[in-house]
């Protein structure tokens, strides 16, 4: 079941809307970042990631941006749905290690 | 391709016992690595291992352990279990290779209350 914390942050958006997810980073020497999403009752699920030498990352209807200079990474998704809602969490990855973000809980109304 | 397999899915201990979860990698990664997660904590690194061996540590006391099997399987433990061990032990595999820029896949995880 759900057992992520209770008083994470929380952004509701209607359907259709876009979505932006924010980060901020513990390291700057993290050269690798992941945003994932986590459903009840399942594990962290990969969406999308972004290497240190990059600022912008596209994928189907989400993208990465990356800002080293203060340490913060952005998770938009376009056109929201339903099928959305879960916790995203951002996470930073030293070697073989991930230091994941608190997350953020994304409710989208139909 | 099958996923990452944890059992059991959930498991209902009491103080002072101790618990054995096991996960199963994708086919072909050789790293498995756990985390904790719970509300106060968020997701914690426990440890990851590599070819049967320990090849990275977080900061949990040793009553947590885990080990690797030749064929990439691996089982974590905590022994004298306290209650603030209830938690979603997640394991995650990936390739193994050492180079930072390498997905982990995570499994449904076995979800640990201990009364």
């Amino acid at each position: 079941g759900e057992s992520v914390g209770l008083h994470l942050p929380t952004l509701s958006v209607q359907e259709g809307d876009n979505s932006i997810i924010n980060c901020a980073y513990s390291n700057s020497a993290s050269d690798y970042f992941i945003w994932y999403k986590q459903e009840s009752g399942k594990g962290p699920q990969f969406i999308i990631d972004i290497r240190s030498n990059m600022d912008k990352r596209q994928g189907q209807r989400v993208t990465v941006l990356l800002n080293k200079t203060v340490k913060h990474l952005s998770l938009q998704i376009a056109a929201t749905q339903p099928g959305d809602s879960a916790v995203y969490f951002c996470a930073e990855k030293g070697f073989q290690k991930l230091v994941f973000g608190t997350g953020t809980r994304l409710l989208v109304s139909p | 391709k099958a996923g990452v397999t944890q059992t059991p899915r959930y498991l209902i201990k009491t103080r002072g016992q101790q618990v054995t979860l096991s996960c199963s990698p994708i086919s072909g990664h050789r790293s498995v690595s756990w985390y904790q997660q719970t509300p106060g904590q968020g997701l914690q690194f426990l440890f990851e291992y590599f070819s049967e061996t320990q090849r990275n540590k977080g900061n949990f006391p040793g009553r947590f352990s885990g080990r690797q099997f030749s064929n990439s399987r691996s089982e974590m433990n905590v022994s004298t279990l306290e209650l603030g061990d209830s938690a979603l032990y997640l394991c995650a595999s990936s390739l193994g290779g050492r180079t930072s820029n390498e997905k982990l896949f995570f499994g449904s995880g076995t979800q640990l209350s201990v009364l």
